[in-house]
């Protein structure tokens, strides 16, 4: 499978714990995306790399959120101490910036926050 | 001026009709405009997509129609089945590099057998 892969596919944690979901991007890829996703809506933006440098980051992640992409593979979001709203989809998706603009997402890390 | 505004919010048509789903956008820097289909519990996956140099495109049983001018576009899908049955997302991109989308509200789709 060459998709974009995510890890884990659900989470339940308790309100105050810290969460960590990876995305593997399509091979060769350089740009990979996090969004966020909640029920009955579109996907969010919330942040944008470039091989390994963060080049954008929304409104919608707090300091709570962190994301990291070290030597331009893979990618981390954690966030800490979780809160009931941060309860959603978190979707990963990737592009190689020369695809004519088209991103291609994974099948998203579900979290619920008890 | 960054929202893209989707529409109807549900649609049911029974199989072989041909359901359209509207959006509307404000921002003229954006400059493409795909369409993803989502299933329950599963990851948008594109659909189709256009440029605004571009009135019409066409892949398979699926259209975008696209009105510059009124800053509008749409989707067909021709003959619907019921495997056609999921919820579509039109989004829009500002290029620039950044290539972020923004997307609008979805719209669930049923189609009846």
């Amino acid at each position: 499978d060459t998709g974009v892969s995510q890890d884990p596919r659900h989470k339940i944690t308790k309100r105050g714990q810290n969460v960590t979901f990876r995305c593997d991007p399509i091979s060769e890829h350089n740009r990979l995306y996090w969004y966020r996703q909640t029920l009955g809506q579109g996907p969010e933006f919330l942040t944008y790399f470039q091989n390994e440098a963060q080049l954008e980051k929304s409104r919608l992640l707090s300091d709570r959120f962190s994301a990291e992409r070290p030597k331009g593979s893979f990618s981390t979001l954690e966030i800490q101490r979780t809160e009931q709203g941060d309860s959603a989809m978190y979707l990963c998706a990737s592009s190689t910036g020369t695809s004519g603009n088209t991103i291609y997402f994974g099948e998203g890390s579900w979290l619920t926050v008890v | 001026q960054q929202q893209v505004k989707q529409s109807p919010q549900s649609l049911i048509v029974q199989k072989g009709g041909i359901p359209i789903i509207n959006c509307a956008y404000e921002n003229t820097a954006f400059d493409y405009f795909p369409w993803y289909q989502q299933f329950p519990g599963k990851g948008p996956a594109l659909l189709i997509a256009i440029r605004p140099d571009v009135s019409e495109k066409k892949e398979g049983r699926f259209t975008i129609s696209f009105n510059k001018s009124a800053k509008q576009f749409s989707l067909h899908i021709m003959d619907s089945q019921p495997g056609d049955s999921a919820t579509y997302f039109c989004a829009a991109s500002l290029g620039g590099g950044t290539y972020k989308y923004i997307f609008g509200t979805g719209t669930r789709l049923k189609v009846l057998a």
